[in-house]
């Protein structure tokens, strides 16, 4: 089993849609989570770090936690073109923290 | 800096030759990331410094791969009697702290000929 897993896509929304990402990780000590998006040829930008059980905004960005359920998800509302690119999750694991990404999911927002 | 810096954007480099990247993390940041993204693929972690702690090398891909950092601050990348496999986008991070947000430099591509 991945330490981190994502469907690799790709995801295809219309302009407008929402977009939802979601990201599964095995280590249930984890405590720490990102998302990050990375456009072609450019390295990866951070979008949204989640912390606690739950749901965090951040403008058109929410990220949702559940711990029980080793799940971890971005919604992406109002998705614009410029959205298209591919959404890396990021999670923290084993004991000394180290940082495991998920192989990415690309999104498609079409016109 | 404001950002992490990572040098030289690109290295084309003969397959045998010996190659060395260097990562200028964001001033103060304690924690360093190596990863390694073939075209096309995810992010291979490659190994992580924290402070003055052990750093986990555990996704160096063969012996062939060193990596140190120096008080604390830069870290360079050594690949010895590189291959053509190793051609890559070598990406450094850095982190506040072992929870925090990682932030990325803008990578270096490395092409072994």
């Amino acid at each position: 089993q991945k330490e981190v897993e994502q469907n690799s896509g790709p995801l295809s929304v219309p302009e407008g849609a929402i977009a939802s990402l979601n990201c599964t990780y095995s280590d249930r000590g984890s405590q720490s989570f990102f998302w990050y998006r990375q456009y072609s040829g450019k390295s990866p930008e951070l979008i949204m770090s989640i912390y606690s059980n739950g749901d965090k905004e951040d403008g058109r960005f929410t990220a949702q936690l559940n711990k029980a359920s080793q799940y971890v998800s971005l919604l992406i509302r109002d998705s614009q073109p410029s959205d298209s690119a591919t959404y890396l999750c990021a999670v923290r694991t084993g004991g000394g923290n180290k940082l495991t990404f998920g192989t990415g999911t690309q999104l498609k927002v079409e016109l | 800096g404001a950002g992490v810096s990572q040098s030289p954007s690109n290295k084309v480099t003969e397959k045998g030759k010996d190659v060395e990247l260097r990562c200028d993390p964001i001033s103060g940041h304690t924690a360093l990331y190596w990863y390694r993204q073939s075209l096309g693929q995810g992010l291979e972690f490659l190994i992580y410094f924290q402070g003055n702690s052990a750093p986990d090398k555990s996704g160096l891909p063969s012996d062939r791969f060193s990596a140190e950092r120096t008080g604390g601050s830069v870290s360079t990348l050594t690949i010895q009697r590189t291959q053509q496999e190793d051609s890559a986008v070598y990406l450094c991070a850095s982190s506040d702290n072992g929870l925090a947000e990682a932030f990325f430099g803008q990578g270096t591509r490395l092409t072994v000929v």
